[in-house]
């Protein structure tokens, strides 16, 4: 498979757990984003990796709130005691950054359930 | 910082033509994108058009740019039933970090 490709595509989690969520980017793109979209909404911007440049972290809701990208290609986010409102569909999306065109290929996202 | 702005819902005929438009703040901005997402799924580029372009046609797919009024619009003619879905405006300066628009929502009726 070529695509993004993010796990689980669903969680249902109970307020004041963690959860973990991954996405797996295309090979060889360099550029990694996570976003929330809420129902209805539009696109939240939460974190966005270029290379081995320090993230771009203004978009992260909170503390609660954190990611990692190893080796410049898998990324984690973690969501610390969840709390209802973060039940939303996280989206992570790859691209192959300034060399590009600046297209960015989304995975299918993860609908996050917080009871 | 950067803002993209666009309006929320468009309903038209199938058949119709149907025109999305979109502004935005950054005067820097060199690429400028229109995505679309269908229910359930993610994001995927429909087209996109260089800052120094004015018009760009993909089939049934036209986009303006109005760089002097920072205006950008989507025309999809003859639209069908299979166009309705969330069409969002971004914008990035040399390819990096893109800014979404909050989507238009099109609905299509028969």
């Amino acid at each position: 498979g070529a695509g993004v490709s993010q796990s689980p595509s669903n969680k249902v989690t109970e307020k004041g757990k963690d959860v973990e969520l991954r996405c797996d980017p295309i090979s060889g793109h360099t550029a990694l984003y996570w976003y929330r979209q809420s129902l209805g909404q539009g696109l939240e911007f939460l974190i966005y990796f270029q290379g081995n440049s320090a993230p771009d972290k203004s978009g992260l809701p909170s503390d609660r709130f954190s990611a990692e990208r190893t080796g410049g290609s898998v990324s984690t986010l973690t969501i610390q005691r969840t709390q209802q409102e973060d039940s939303a569909v996280y989206l992570c999306a790859s691209s192959s950054g300034l060399a590009g065109t600046g297209e960015q290929f989304f995975g299918p996202g993860t609908r996050l359930t917080v009871l | 910082g950067e803002d993209v702005e666009q309006s929320l819902f468009l309903s038209v005929r199938e058949g119709d033509s149907s025109v999305i438009n979109c502004t935005y703040t950054d005067s820097s901005s060199t690429y400028l994108y229109w995505y679309k997402q269908e229910p359930g799924a993610g994001l995927q580029l429909l087209t996109y058009i260089f800052s120094n372009m004015d018009m760009k046609q993909d089939q049934r797919l036209t986009v303006l740019l109005n760089k002097k009024d920072k205006h950008l619009s989507l025309r999809i003619a003859d639209t069908q039933t299979g166009d309705s879905a969330i069409y969002f405006c971004a914008e990035s300066r040399n390819a990096g970090k893109s800014t979404f628009g909050d989507g238009t929502t099109l609905t299509v009726k028969p």
